[in-house]
Parts: structure tokens; sequence; C-alpha cells
């Protein structure tokens, strides 16, 4: 069964300073790792993707990488800013008869000070 | 382009009361569809999901049950609602190329 955990469970930064998120999982035959924004309240927005063929993803000021053997995935946010600031989650997908299953870590808060 | 859309998006109910969410998709056929609720102090975690029409899976033993009456409609239901139903629920969909799952925009469901 997979398990994925976030740590830390909370961060807070000065804005302009560049952001670490880790994800760990049990399970190496993870078939796509996923990280998610969500804000108070409301759902969840995708951010980055990696199929588990890939090692890394990049968009804008986000880079996700993946690294099946140790079980890790880390999120950087280059020069963090008050609108960064939210709940950010990963979750490790596996296909079973077609449909993608996410398991979710708890999810790290992170605050970015003005 | 594909759109999810979900619905109400908050929800007070009395323990014992039935419940039904919907949850419908825009812009593509034949989606992978599911329910995920995030409990208080608790991640989110899959309830059912659905690779077909009439075709659900659940993922935990629980009160509730879902059913996909048509291909882009996904509905979650409960004869009698617990106050262990309460929570933020969620709906999702993905298709079967890169697997990329997109989430709607939640239901607070809070039964009292």
């Amino acid at each position: 069964k997979q398990e994925v955990t976030q740590i830390p469970a909370a961060l807070s930064v000065p804005e302009g300073e560049n952001l670490v998120l880790n994800c760990s999982f049990t399970d190496s035959a993870i078939y796509n790792l996923q990280w998610f924004r969500q804000d108070p309240g409301k759902g969840l927005t995708s951010l980055l993707l990696i199929q588990s063929s890939q090692r890394e993803q990049t968009s804008g000021r986000l880079n996700a990488s993946l690294d099946k053997s140790s079980g890790r995935s880390t999120l950087y946010i280059a020069a963090s800013q008050p609108g960064d600031s939210a709940t950010y989650l990963c979750a490790g997908g596996a296909i079973k008869a077609a449909g993608n299953k996410l398991t979710f870590g708890g999810g790290t808060r992170v605050l970015v000070k003005p | 382009s594909q759109t999810i859309h979900q619905w109400p998006a908050t929800l007070v109910q009395p323990v014992g009361s039935p419940l039904s969410l919907e949850c419908t998709v825009e812009g593509t056929s034949n989606p992978n569809l599911y329910w995920y609720r995030q409990a208080a102090g608790r991640g989110l975690q899959l309830l059912f999901y659905s690779v077909g029409i009439g075709q659900i899976s659940s993922e935990v033993p629980q009160n509730l049950s879902a059913s996909r009456p048509q291909d882009r409609q996904f509905i979650l239901s409960s004869k009698k609602l617990l106050l262990s139903d309460s929570g933020f629920y969620l709906c999702a969909w993905s298709d079967l190329g890169d697997r990329a799952s997109t989430f709607g925009s939640g239901t607070r469901l809070t039964v009292v």
C-alpha cells in the first residue's frame, strides 16, 4: 500500500527566498507524481505532473524532480512571492483498471512573508 | 477546453438526512471520474472511482455510495448521513492520455 509523506507540515519564509518542498513515497512502482496547490477552502490546482519515466518537470518558477529509487520528489519554487502562500500537496498515482488513483501526502502549508 | 463542475459549494445537513452531490465534466468523453474526501485533520482520501458508465469501484468501506448515470456525470449519495461524513468533498477527472487529474472546486459538507 502506497504511503506518501510531506515534511515539514508548515513552512514560513521571507519574500524572495527559494522554497524547497519535500515529498516521500513508499512504493517505487509509482505511475506518476503530481503536485497541487490548495488555497484555503478551495479545490486543488494542478501544478506539475511527472511521469514515472521522467526525472523532472518545469513550469515558470516551479521545478519538480522525481527520484523513484529513493522514493522522493521535491518541488522548488524560485524567488517566492506572498501569492505563493498556500498548502502544497503531492500525490502518487497508481494505474489500476485504467484509473489513475492518487495517494496524497498530508501537505505543506507555506507562508511567504512580505 | 475541459471543465469540471461541482455543486453545491457548501451544504449543512442534519444527521440521518439523505445526500446527493453532483459532478459533471465538459469538453471530454469517457473520462475517469473520482470522488475524494478531505476530512478535518486528515489528508485527501479516494472514496470512489469510475472508468465508465455504471462502473463504480469503492476504495474504503463507508456510509456513502456513488453512481455514474451518464458518461460525464458522477454522483455521490447517502441515504442517511452520519456526523463522521462531514468534510470537504472533491470530484476529479483524468483521461487515458497523460493521466493528470483535474479537480473541481469542492463541496464543504457539515453534518449537524
